[in-house]
């Protein structure tokens, strides 16, 4: 059964970089079935994708932050990192990092494909 | 503003049957499969539909999804107490590059 535990500062101050870790077990992070994604969630702006990466180096991210995201692998922890700079309040909100059940495939490209496992969530606050 | 528009809120009594909307346009819904996730108060989402109508092992048969054109639908039949929840739907935009999701709506049971 395949678990996934965050783990990160709670509260981190604006301008600054909020880096963040999602361990794995029960399962390799080399795994072909699986990308591995990171999500927030605000009260005012819901559910917020952020960005995705396959064990091989492939990377996807939210064209709306993709400027300050970075998604990373660690494979000998079995643990994949995110990172968001320049933080402000607005970043305030609760991650959740996640798989996907693999990729979506069309003629077009390959995609992220539905979130299958999610982790418990870690509130992150924006303050000085 | 959310990519894919949801009502806030519905509602229904116990053993009626609730449907929540879910509207996008051709570069999400109406050309890749829609998900739909369960949030219980305090907790991590769930997935509850994937691809447009398949439903996860555990989840019951009275939980169906659907997609025609630029909206999809998620349909609870039976109404339960347990069924009071958030429930978010979800795609891929082809546009934007990105997982995309909808606002969120609120399930009360009366």
């Amino acid at each position: 059964q395949l678990q996934l535990q965050e783990a990160g500062p709670g509260l981190v101050k604006p301008s600054e970089t909020l880096s963040l870790t999602c361990t794995v077990s029960g399962d390799s992070i080399k795994s072909s079935h699986y990308y591995w994604g990171w999500i927030r969630q605000t009260p005012g702006k819901g559910l917020e994708w952020l960005g995705t990466i396959y064990y091989a180096g492939t990377t996807y991210y939210n064209p709306s932050l993709k400027s300050r995201v970075t998604v990373f692998v660690d494979t000998s922890k079995n643990q994949f990192s995110l990172k968001l700079s320049s933080l402000t309040a607005a970043d305030t909100a609760v991650y959740y990092c996640a798989t996907h059940h693999g990729a979506y495939c069309r003629s077009s490209g390959c995609y992220p494909y539905y979130f299958d496992n999610w982790a418990r969530g870690t509130l992150v606050t924006v303050s000085s | 503003q959310s990519v894919l528009t949801q009502p806030p809120s519905a509602s229904g009594t116990p053993g009626q049957r609730v449907t929540i909307s879910c509207s996008g346009s051709r570069s999400n819904v109406g050309s890749n499969p829609v998900n739909w996730y369960q949030q219980l108060p305090g907790t991590a989402p769930k997935l509850l539909i994937y691809s447009n109508d398949q439903r996860p092992s555990g989840v019951p048969d009275r939980l169906s999804g659907s997609n025609s054109g630029t909206s999809a639908s998620l349909a609870i039949s039976g109404l339960q107490s347990d069924d009071e929840a958030d429930y978010f739907c979800a795609s891929w935009d082809d546009s934007l590059s990105a997982v995309v999701f909808g606002g969120g709506t609120k399930l009360t049971v009366l």
